[in-house]
C-alpha cells in the first residue's frame, strides 16, 4: 500500500492568516491526489482533486500544488469555518489511501 | 443533487456479519462512470477506505479487508450494500458509503469521492 504522510499533525492559527499543510506520498503517484475537509461528526468533503483542481462550491482561499511525492494544501485567509480536520488521499494505485489528518486549530 | 444515506444496525456482536445499505437518491447507480465506495472511520482516528463497485458490478477491495468482504449493488432498489464478516470490536467505526466520481484530466483518469454519506455508527460488541 501507499503511505501517505501528512505535517503538521496540528497546528493553530488566526482568522486572516494563510495556513499550508504538507502531505508525502512513499512513492511517486504523479498528481493522483485529493484533499478533503471533515467537521466534527460530519463527513468529508472533498476540497481539490488532482491534486490542483478546485471542487465545484469550494471557496478559492483554497489551492493544491504539487506532484510526485510531495503536495501541498494552502489556505490563503483562514476564516472561522475552516476549523476543521484536513486530509489527503490518494488514487493512484489501489487501495486509495488517507494521511492521518491535519488538525486545524483556532489559536 | 446526489444524496447518500447509509442504514443498517448500529450494533454487531462479534463473529458476526456487519451489514449496510447505502440508498441513493438524484442519480441512478446503474448509469456513468461511477464508483460506489465504502470508508470508515473509528472514533478518533483516521479515514479507511473498504472498497467500491462499478456500475457494472466489477469490485475492488482493500487487500487488508478482502477476505471479509462483499460489496454488491442492487439497482432495483437503487442502493448498493456492504457485508463484513467474522467482525470484531476494530470494526467498530462509523461508516461512510459514497461516490467515486472518475475525470477525465489531461488524458487520465482521476478519481474523486465527492458525494458522501452522513455516515452510521457500528459498534462490534456483545
Amino acid at each position: 500500500d501507499i503511505q501517505m504522510t501528512q505535517s503538521p499533525s496540528s497546528l493553530s492559527a488566526s482568522v486572516r492568516d494563510r495556513v499550508t499543510v504538507t502531505c508525502r506520498a512513499s512513492q511517486s503517484i504523479s498528481n493522483y491526489l485529493n484533499w478533503f475537509q471533515q467537521k466534527p461528526g460530519k463527513a468529508p468533503k472533498l476540497l481539490i482533486y488532482a491534486a490542483s483542481n478546485l471542487q465545484i462550491g469550494v471557496p478559492s482561499r483554497f489551492s493544491g500544488s504539487g506532484s510526485g511525492t510531495d503536495f501541498t494544501l494552502t489556505i490563503s485567509s483562514l476564516q472561522p469555518e475552516d476549523f476543521a480536520t484536513y486530509y489527503c488521499q490518494q488514487t493512484y494505485s489501489p487501495p486509495w489511501t488517507f494521511g492521518q489528518g491535519t488538525r486545524v486549530e483556532i489559536k | 443533487q446526489v444524496q447518500l444515506q447509509e442504514s443498517g444496525p448500529g450494533l454487531v456482536k462479534p463473529s458476526q456479519t456487519l451489514s449496510l445499505t447505502c440508498t441513493v437518491s438524484g442519480r441512478s447507480i446503474s448509469r456513468g462512470h461511477y464508483f460506489w465506495t465504502w470508508v470508515r472511520q473509528p472514533a478518533g482516528k483516521g479515514l479507511e477506505w473498504i472498497g467500491r463497485i462499478f456500475t457494472n458490478g466489477s469490485t475492488t477491495y482493500n487487500p487488508s479487508l478482502k477476505s471479509r468482504v462483499t460489496i454488491s449493488l442492487d439497482t432495483s432498489k437503487n442502493h448498493f450494500s456492504l457485508k463484513l464478516s467474522s467482525v470484531t470490536a476494530t470494526d467498530t467505526a462509523v461508516y461512510y458509503c459514497a461516490r467515486d466520481r472518475v475525470t477525465y484530466y489531461y488524458g487520465s483518469e482521476h478519481d474523486a469521492l465527492d458525494f458522501w454519506g452522513q455516515g452510521t455508527m457500528v459498534t462490534v460488541s456483545s
